[in-house]
């Protein structure tokens, strides 16, 4: 079955880096998009950008664009999410999804819970 | 960015009871819109795709209706494990972006 698995919690200082990766199995993974979301405490959902498995064509939230980078690693079918310059508002939980065709996403990763803090 | 809100933002219903959510779009979407299921601590899962379809494994007590603007989940006989938030999304344009969530509360 598809299964997105991702790296564990991490606590950081303000205006480090974060690096979360997403694996993929149970399914042919060039040919399906990983997208990242997050979900700040107590809110709703953003999403942050799409990561292709091929590597070729990210696409990512503009005002978050400066700091963002996601790419891709097909020999382990894993996705990564790396975030710089972090400040306390990207305290959230950090979600992969893969893409089910037509920005929809049918299946999710449990989740990577961020905290900035100093 | 399209702008996505939902009502109510909450509910109080009980096992057994009808419960209808509202999404609506700032702009028209077509039928570009999909509901998704998140229990306390948990990932979102789909539920509704492309407005009123269902993926399968979804029980048939879900539904989705609407196209434009304006949508509905109904959920035509509550049951415990429904008790959860629920989150319209849509992908007529990036960004993609998701409504605020309607959480359903036990009565």
């Amino acid at each position: 079955q598809v299964q997105l698995v991702q790296s564990g919690a991490e606590v950081m200082q303000p205006g480090a880096s974060v690096q979360i990766s997403c694996k993929a199995s149970g399914y042919s993974f060039t040919d399906y998009r990983i997208h990242w979301m997050r979900q700040a405490p107590g809110q709703g959902l953003q999403w942050l950008g799409i990561g292709d498995p091929l590597g070729v064509g990210t696409t990512y939230l503009r005002k978050l664009q400066d700091r963002l980078a996601m790419t891709t690693d097909t020999s382990t079918n894993t996705v990564y999410l790396e975030l710089s310059s972090l400040r306390s508002e990207d305290t959230a939980v950090y979600y992969c999804a893969r893409e089910g065709g037509g920005f929809l996403f049918d299946s999710w990763g449990q989740g990577t819970p961020v905290t900035v803090s100093s | 960015d399209i702008q996505m809100t939902q009502s109510p933002s909450s509910l109080s219903a009980s096992v057994g009871d009808r419960v209808t959510i509202t999404c609506r779009a700032s702009q028209s979407i077509s039928q570009y819109l999909h509901w998704y299921q998140q229990q306390p601590g948990k990932a979102p899962k789909l539920l509704i795709y492309a407005a009123v379809s269902l993926p399968s494994g979804v029980p048939s007590r879900f539904s989705g209706s609407g196209s434009g603007t304006d949508f509905t989940l109904t959920i035509s006989s509550l049951q415990p494990e429904d008790f959860a938030t629920y989150y319209c999304q849509q992908s007529d344009s990036i960004p993609v972006t998701f409504g605020p969530g309607t959480k359903v509360q036990i009565k």
